[in-house]
């Protein structure tokens, strides 16, 4: 079993579209994540969740929606997409937030915007 | 969260093994150190963390200086498959939530 799944693992879409990317956990963890990964390899924190709390939210554009609808769900919904929004974008879970826990990742979502 | 440095690569053999630096000299009595991986087009992985004292597990082992202003990642016998990105993050416990951030980390080569 995954412990963490991502669905699309590939997504390509024109300037402008809306697109969501979906993110499941069954490690039962209260606190999940979402990262972006852009062509430099540098990993960046976008969003946390806590027991569907937001928690963390870093200067990410207004087009990014986190929705968290149960605690092992955490989607990215993302409007207007524009070129710089291709990258690689990571989902996490981990079992609490504080900072003393393992963090497991998916296998990542490649999004490509032409 | 204090801030580490790594090298930005390094080359090992397989079957030897590498130990990975990392330094924190501005780490504070809450802050975890944390290793991760990430091998070739998948996502990070966990390796190790701790606190103050030496840790072991299947994958490494984490040596921390007494002052805790530097540590190590130890691979007792690199693979090829240790062919990756190790990132060394501090994490400070905190009770309002916080996140893993990641740096440039450092990308470990083996070769036969």
């Amino acid at each position: 079993d995954t412990a963490v799944s991502q669905t699309p693992k590939y997504l390509v879409t024109q300037m402008g579209n809306d697109k969501s990317i979906k993110c499941e956990q069954n490690l039962g963890h209260d606190t999940m994540y979402w990262y972006k990964q852009d062509s430099k390899k540098f990993l960046k924190i976008m969003f946390s969740y806590n027991n569907k709390e937001l928690i963390i939210n870093e200067t990410v554009p207004n087009r990014f929606s986190p929705k968290s609808p149960d605690k092992a769900h955490l989607n990215l919904h993302i409007n207007s997409l524009e070129l710089g929004d291709s990258a690689v974008y990571f989902c996490a879970s981990s079992p609490s937030p504080r900072g003393n826990t393992e963090a497991f990742f998916g296998q990542g979502t490649r999004l490509t915007v032409v | 969260d204090a801030k580490t440095t790594q090298p930005n690569s390094m080359e090992s053999n397989e079957e030897e093994p590498v130990h990975l630096p990392c330094n924190h000299s501005t780490i504070s009595g809450t802050d975890y150190i944390h290793w991760y991986r990430q091998l070739p087009s998948q996502g990070p992985e966990y390796v190790i963390h701790g606190l103050t004292s030496n840790v072991n597990n299947r994958m490494a082992s984490l040596a921390i200086a007494e002052d805790r202003k530097s540590s190590t990642l130890i691979l007792h016998r690199a693979t090829l498959r240790d062919a990756a990105v190790y990132y060394c993050i501090l994490s400070g416990y905190n009770q309002a939530g916080t996140a893993l951030i990641f740096g440039k980390g450092t990308t470990l080569s083996v070769s036969s």
